[in-house]
């Protein structure tokens, strides 16, 4: 089966250091969006890209957090530096609006992450 | 902007029992679709209905349906015969026509045996 995939599934770090988290969106996908779930906000949405192509990213902390997606296979989300209260679950999901249109978006696992 | 609100944080139902979940919405566009997600304790999220905005008819999927009132922009989901596997968080989503999909912060749903 066609799935999102996320890595790193967990990830634990200090405060002040940068972190990467990767995104491979099923092929032939060309939207892709990055959510942060916490228990207070639930699924918030940070940015998304068509074709590559940021289309919004005002969700998202300029100043801490970037989007890029490198080639189409590949989404990424940094956070540099770091800070205790980006911990939270950061999904990416992936859907085609060429032939599903507004139909289905397909989530990857997550990854969990803990800022101490 | 839009916004997605879900007033209830957490509901119980008893098992084989009919629940409503709420879900309202803000928006001056006449195009739009609107969802419900289920995320079991897996976190994996699963679609479990969508709706487009131009049907009057209210979607349905096995147990689950929805009441859409357009006018009152309120998007409710109903589950008949409620099952232990349907404990879960529940989203509310709402898909713009620029395809930006925001979401509801989620119901709790406890199914009591």
């Amino acid at each position: 089966d066609a799935r999102v995939t996320q890595t790193p599934r967990h990830k634990v770090t200090e405060m002040g250091q940068e972190v990467t988290m990767r995104c491979q969106p099923i092929l032939g996908h060309n939207t892709v969006f990055w959510y942060r779930q916490t228990m207070m906000q639930g699924l918030e949405l940070l940015a998304y890209f068509r074709n590559r192509a940021p289309l919004d990213d005002s969700g998202m902390p300029k100043d801490r957090f970037s989007a890029e997606m490198p080639d189409a296979t590949l989404a990424t989300l940094k956070i540099q530096p770091s800070e205790p209260r980006d911990s939270a679950v950061y999904f990416c999901a992936s859907g085609s609006w060429q032939h599903e249109g507004r139909e289905k978006l397909f989530f990857g696992s997550g990854t969990q992450l803990s800022v101490l | 902007a839009q916004t997605v609100t879900q007033s209830q944080p957490e509901m119980s139902v008893q098992e084989a029992e009919t629940v409503t979940l709420s879900c309202t919405y803000d928006t001056s566009e006449s195009d739009y679709y609107l969802f419900w997600y289920k995320q079991p304790p897996s976190r994996q999220m699963i679609l479990v209905i969508r709706q487009e905005a131009y049907k009057q008819q209210n979607a349905t999927e096995n147990r689950f349906s929805v009441n859409f009132q357009k006018a009152a922009k309120s998007f409710s989901l109903k589950i008949s015969d409620s099952q232990l596997g349907d404990a879960a968080m529940y989203f509310c989503a709402y898909s713009n026509r620029d395809d930006k999909i925001i979401f509801g912060k989620g119901t709790r749903l406890h199914i009591l045996p």
